[in-house]
């Protein structure tokens, strides 16, 4: 069974900082991989979808990276701003899961401090 | 319209109420999800329609019932619901893909779900 870890839970930086955001999953058998962003009360806000045999999306100041093989995603945030403050989450597509394959990591709560 | 809509965006029903959650898609999309999401919990999923077709149930209480009558269209019935059932409930939709899998994922913005 899939199982998707996001570490860290919570993290807070002053603006202008650049980060990374960690998701580990133990199935390397996998389609995509997708981050999503979440503000309070809101829905999940696609950010970057990276299929099983890219190594790298980008959008904007956001870089994902995908290595499948240690099962490892890395969300990169250029150049933070107070607007960033969410929750980031990842969500892994397995390799036989179908329509119900998405396991979701319980996300990291980020906080940029102006 | 693009995007997936819900509606309500908000509801407060008593445990002996019936209510319906709807969710509307304007991308094309060929697979509809309904997620439960509770505080400190992860996202979970409750179901899913692929072409209109029941393909998952998470051993999900017979008190919510789904219903998908086209592939735009999904609702989630509520009857006599407890109080631990407060939550956001978010619907999603995506194409699935030859080789199996899914797609980008598209939520919409969630209906907020208090039981008294």
């Amino acid at each position: 069974k899939q199982e998707v870890t996001q570490i860290p839970a919570a993290l807070s930086v002053p603006e202008g900082e650049n980060l990374v955001l960690n998701c580990s999953f133990t199935d390397s058998a996998i389609y995509n991989l997708q981050w999503f962003r979440q503000d309070p009360g809101k829905g999940l806000t696609s950010l970057l979808l990276i299929q099983s045999s890219q190594r790298e999306q980008t959008s904007g100041r956001l870089n994902a990276s995908l290595d499948k093989s240690s099962g490892r995603s890395t969300l990169y945030i250029a150049a933070s701003q107070p607007g960033d403050s969410a929750t980031y989450l990842c969500a892994v597509n397995t390799v036989g899961g179908g329509a119900d394959g998405l396991t979701f990591g319980k996300g990291t709560h980020l906080i940029i401090q102006p | 319209e693009t995007g997936v809509t819900q509606t309500p965006r908000h509801l407060v029903m008593g445990m002996t109420n019936k209510k319906s959650l709807k969710c509307e898609q304007h991308l094309g999309h060929n697979a509809m999800y309904w997620y439960k999401q509770s505080a400190k919990k992860p996202l979970e999923l409750m179901f899913v329609y692929n072409f209109k077709e029941q393909t998952e149930n998470n051993s999900v209480p017979s008190r919510f019932s789904p219903e998908c009558p086209n592939s735009s269209h999904l609702f989630l019935h509520l009857h006599t619901l407890q109080p631990e059932d407060s939550a956001l409930y978010l619907c999603a939709s995506s194409q699935l893909t030859s080789g199996g899998g899914t797609g980008e994922l598209f939520f919409g913005e969630g209906s907020r779900l208090t039981v008294l």
